[in-house]
């Protein structure tokens, strides 16, 4: 079947612009993950949902950073004013439920690009 | 709280021996773990997790990694690397502490396979 999907592939955009990055889930999956990955470090945790609501957004770095999964499915991360410092790859996962054990299926990721 | 630690950023290896790639985690509740192999340009994959049952884990590929709880450590193995081995590996702590269920990912370790 169809694994996770991440739109676009890469992005690339000026310093101040708004983007927006989609994750398409497994369908079924009741969770999703949004993870930022620089270069030479682990992904790391962004914002999860479980269903249509944000369980946990701990790790937005800052108000310029917002997510919604509106049907419980496709989620879209939006980033406002970009910064340089922003320049990553944005990595999605879903996982079937929410649950300590859980396998999370990751996409290709997203890498974005400010200049 | 939960940590990861990868003792090694880069492991160096012949095709056809052992690959170890350690691993040691701190969290105040009963841990799952997992290891994650990153190919270039490809997405996360799971090779294996340790979810309470069996010490022992296999995973694809051939990996394997023990859970030794007195030791903090969740090592992953291999009896004979292979060149398509050669990637980023990733141990993955979560413990679904205070109700949420954010992994903890370690900064990745990259195995390097010469013929």
């Amino acid at each position: 079947g169809a694994g996770v999907s991440q739109t676009p592939s890469n992005k690339v955009t000026e310093k101040g612009k708004y983007v927006e990055l989609r994750c398409d889930p497994i369908s079924g999956h009741t969770a999703l993950y949004w993870y930022r990955q620089s270069l030479g470090q682990g992904p790391e945790f962004l914002i999860y949902f479980q269903g249509t609501g944000a369980a946990d957004d701990s790790g937005l770095p800052n108000d310029r950073f917002f997510a919604v999964r509106p049907e419980g499915s496709v989620s879209t991360l939006k980033i406002q004013r970009t910064e340089r410092g922003d320049s990553a790859v944005y990595l999605c996962a879903s996982s079937l439920q929410t649950s300590v054990g859980d396998t999370q299926y990751f996409g290709p990721g997203t890498r974005l690009t400010v200049l | 709280a939960q940590s990861v630690t990868q003792l090694d950023s880069h492991v160096s290896v012949s095709e056809g021996t052992p690959v170890l790639l350690r691993c040691n985690y701190s969290s105040s509740y009963s841990p799952s773990l997992f290891w994650y192999v990153q190919h270039p340009n490809k997405g996360l994959q799971l090779l294996l997790k340790y979810t309470s049952a069996a010490t022992l884990v296999k995973g694809i590929n051939g990996f394997e990694a023990e859970f030794k709880k007195s030791e903090t450590s969740f090592h992953l193995t291999k009896p004979s690397a292979h060149m398509s081995d050669a990637a980023e590996y990733f141990c993955v702590v979560s413990t679904g502490t205070g109700g949420s269920y954010i992994p903890t990912f370690g900064r990745g370790t990259s195995l390097i396979v010469h013929p």
